[in-house]
């Protein structure tokens, strides 16, 4: 298994640019997370999807888009790209049943907006 | 106010020596708490988690970490810490805030941890 997988692992942009972000895993799990990680800010929760077709809002939702057109894919947009912007993001997803609330991470995108 | 705090920023240990890394939680309900490893330029990596049971959990890497509910704490241990158990800790806690069944956990800010050879 691939666990979660990001691409890409590394982008530059301008800004105003736009660009698509994309997670993928192959565990079958029913939620997926995107957060953004920043020095000294922790994990920020962007978006999150409890199922196919399905997203919300997290903690910080502004400038950021999401779909779950498939069950395995969860994808980050950024219409228009700021400095703001610069973090490296992850996602995230975990398993819909029982107990299990942990979380299994990819390996981050850096995204750095000049 | 559901919360989790990690009141040191940086750690430093010496390798050999046992090691701490604290977190305290406030929340509503019963507490899931977890712990997760970051290494450089890297995901966050599942370590362990209390859900009932034993307050001393085990977990991967020879990390165990200890519930105490008086306290409100979850501390991050190791018997004898490693050069290579320098990382970035972070400990989390279920998110209850808002109804519904989103799996959403609450990040403390990470413990950087130092372990000097």
């Amino acid at each position: 298994n691939a666990g979660v997988t990001q691409t890409p692992k590394f982008r530059v942009l301008k800004t105003g640019q736009s660009m698509t972000l994309l997670c993928a895993q192959d565990m079958n799990h029913e939620y997926m997370y995107w957060y953004r990680q920043d020095p000294g800010m922790g994990l920020r929760l962007i978006h999150y999807s409890v199922g196919e077709g399905t997203t919300a809002k997290g903690e910080v939702p502004d400038g950021y888009n999401v779909s779950r057109l498939k069950k395995q894919n969860f994808l980050l947009g950024l219409e228009s790209a700021a400095p703001s912007q610069t973090s490296v993001y992850f996602c995230a997803s975990s398993y819909s049943g029982g107990r299990s609330y942990e979380q299994y991470f990819g390996p981050g995108t850096r995204l750095t907006v000049t | 106010a559901q919360s989790v705090a990690q009141p040191e920023d940086q750690v430093n240990v010496a390798e050999g020596n046992p090691l701490t890394v604290k977190c305290t939680y406030s929340v509503s309900g019963n507490p899931y708490l977890f712990w997760y490893v970051q290494y450089p330029n890297r995901g966050l990596q599942f370590l362990l988690k209390y859900i009932t049971g034993d307050n001393l959990v085990k977990g991967s890497y020879g990390f165990e970490a200890e519930f105490n509910k008086s306290q409100t704490s979850f501390h991050l241990k190791k018997p004898s810490a490693l050069v290579s158990d320098s990382a970035l800790y972070f400990c989390a806690v279920r998110d209850l805030r808002n109804a519904g069944n989103n799996r959403k956990l609450i990040w403390g800010l990470g413990t950087s941890l130092a372990v000097n050879p």
